[in-house]
């Protein structure tokens, strides 16, 4: 089956500083890739996704590649700020077929704490 | 961006009740999720749904159940809530097949049960 696994947290790093959460993965097929955050008090949102081989996705100055020779999805960002403090995830999902699987697979969460 | 509610947002309740835990999305999804979050945040897939008058129970076990008599709205019920049942719960939806917006899960901002 599917799996995610992804750097045990937590994660504290000063203002500016250069952030890496690393991430994993073990699928069937072809899966697209994806990083979603959970700022205090809220929801998931997706923060970047990828759905093929060596695509990069990116939002807020956030990066991560999809590598399928290492399976990986390692997410990036150059300079962080107070305002990324949160929980972020790594999620894969098999592209839909005939069974119509519609499900993401989570990693358990990294908690980031970004200090001035 | 994302037109998810859940409510109540916190509810504290005493052993034994039945609850109700309401999440409606206003973007006409037809597949929608709930998730159980644990304190050290790890998600887990309780039920899912891919329509009116389809359910399914997800990954965990869990005793609550679930309803989908309108696309729009998914209600999750505790018949007999107990201390184990303290969690936050995430209702989450999706209504794109495939193509540039697949794996894109809107969440709502949660429900924070406290049984007593």
């Amino acid at each position: 089956g599917n799996s995610v696994t992804q750097m045990e947290g937590p994660v504290t790093l000063s203002e500016e500083a250069f952030l890496t959460i690393n991430c994993t993965y073990t699928a069937t097929g072809y899966p697209s890739l994806f990083w979603y955050v959970q700022y205090p008090g809220e929801g998931l949102q997706l923060l970047l996704k990828a759905t093929k081989a060596d695509d990069k996705g990116s939002n807020k100055g956030f990066e991560a590649t999809y590598r399928k020779e290492t399976t990986s999805f390692h997410l990036e960002k150059g300079s962080v700020q107070v305002s990324d403090s949160a929980v972020y995830f790594c999620a894969l999902s098999d592209q839909p077929s005939g069974g119509s699987n519609y499900k993401l697979t989570f990693g358990k969460g990294t908690l980031l704490t970004v200090n001035p | 961006e994302a037109d998810i509610y859940q409510t109540p947002r916190y509810l504290v309740i005493g052993t034994g009740k039945k609850i109700t835990l309401e999440c409606s999305q206003t973007m006409g999804h037809d597949k929608m999720y709930w998730y159980q979050q644990d304190p050290g945040m790890e998600l887990h897939l309780i039920h899912y749904s891919y329509g009116v008058n389809s359910t399914e129970k997800g990954d965990l076990s869990s005793e609550s159940t679930v309803s989908r008599i309108r696309t729009e709205h998914f209600p999750l019920t505790l018949e007999s809530a107990r201390p184990s049942h303290t969690s936050q719960y995430l209702c989450a939806s999706t209504g794109i097949g495939g193509g540039a917006g697949f794996g894109k899960q809107y969440f709502g901002p949660g429900t924070r049960l406290t049984v007593t």
